[in-house]
Formats: C-alpha cells, structure tokens, sequence
C-alpha cells in the first residue's frame, strides 16, 4: 500500500496570509491527526479526524483549524500566518480509531515570512 | 493533560554498545506507549510500540519496557549500529482520547563507528 503523502512539501507564505495543507491517509484508514513540528516546541498535537469529525483538539488558537473529506483524506487551514507558524506540519493516519498504531506523512515544510 | 518527560536529551555510545531511553508519563489513563524514530529531514518512524497490559515487548535489537506503577517506559537498543543514528521519541496516548500522542522532547542517538 502507498503510505501517508502530504501536499505540497515546502511552501512560503508571508505574514497575514492564510494556507491550506493537504494529506491523504493510507489506503483503508479513517483516523487523520496533524501535529505541527519545530525544535523549540516539539512535536504538538493539531487534531485528530475520525470519519469526517473532528475528536480532538490539541492547544492551538482558533486560526489552525482542519476538515475530513468522505474519501478520508485531510485539509488543515491556517489563516493569518505569524512568522511563529513556520514549522514542519505532519500528518499521521491510523487504522483505527483509539490508541492505535500512526503512520506519519512527509510533512509539509512551511516558511512564514 | 498528558505531560511526557524524555531523558536523556543526548546519547553518544560506541558502535555494539546499548542505548536505553527513558520516559515519564503523568496521567494514569494512558495505555498505549509508541517509539518513532526521526532520520534527518525524514518522517518519524513508527519502530515499536507496547501497552498498557503488557511489561517488555521485543524486536529484533530494540524493546521497550512499561512500568505502570512508576509511569515509565523505555527503549533498549542493543548491539547499536549508525544508521541507528537519530532522533526517537517516546509518546503516549489515552483511553477515550481518540489517537492522540504526547510526545516526549526526543532523544538525539549518535553511534559512533
């Protein structure tokens, strides 16, 4: 099976802009999580789709937010970019919906200016 | 919520010596326990992962072992090779809180050959 794939890998935006980051889980799973990657911060926890809804939310201001298409695959907004957006953005799928095993995405490698 | 503490930050063995990793978790309802494994510029990598009714599971040259008393797991890397190089990072995640991980800080492996 083909694995998780991100869209696009590097993007540059400048300040007040918004972008759209695209994901498309593996073959079969319906659980998409986002988690936004930087060296002072770590790996955070964005939110989780499961089935179209969103299940959980991790500690971001209402500008990050994210939708689930029926088909499984995952968008994540995030609107008036600060430069503290620059960040790796990943995505994971899982096959099931609770405590199970992720298999993450490329990234996407987002660079605010 | 979930805090996760990962030690040590950095890890410099000799090539065929042992690594271990450790991590605390806080909340006593976590139950699922995975170690990825980070390349330079790549995706984490799922490389094992244990739960909550189990103590020790094994693969190949890597284990991790949990001690839910204590609320703490760690990863055993023998016979080290370099391309064992990398960052890992321990996470955890809930019962009834969908798929999603806390992570640790994350450990960088060095393997000198």
């Amino acid at each position: 099976k083909a694995g998780v794939t991100q869209t696009p890998r590097y993007l540059i935006k400048t300040r007040g802009q918004q972008v759209t980051l695209s994901c498309s889980p593996i073959s079969g799973h319906r659980s998409v999580s986002w988690y936004q990657q930087t060296p002072g911060q770590g790996l955070q926890f964005l939110f989780e789709y499961f089935s179209e809804t969103q299940r959980n939310k991790g500690n971001f201001p209402g500008r990050f937010s994210g939708r689930q298409f029926s088909n499984s695959r995952s968008e994540m907004n995030v609107s008036t970019l600060e430069l503290g957006d620059s960040a790796l953005y990943l995505c994971a799928s899982s096959l099931q919906g609770q405590a199970y095993e992720q298999y993450f995405g490329p990234g996407t490698r987002l660079t605010v200016t | 919520g979930e805090n996760v503490e990962q030690h040590p930050s950095t890890l410099s063995v000799q090539e065929g010596d042992s690594a271990v990793i450790k991590c605390t978790y806080s909340d006593s309802a976590s139950n699922y326990f995975p170690w990825y494994k980070q390349e330079l510029g790549k995706r984490p990598q799922l490389i094992i992962d244990i739960r909550s009714n189990v103590g020790e599971k094994k693969d190949q040259r890597i284990a991790v072992t949990l001690n839910k008393t204590a609320k703490h797991f760690s990863l055993h890397i023998t016979e080290t090779q370099p391309e064992d190089s990398a960052v890992y990072f321990c996470a955890a995640s809930k019962a009834n809180a969908g798929n999603m991980l806390t992570f640790g800080g994350g450990t960088r492996l060095m393997v000198k050959p």
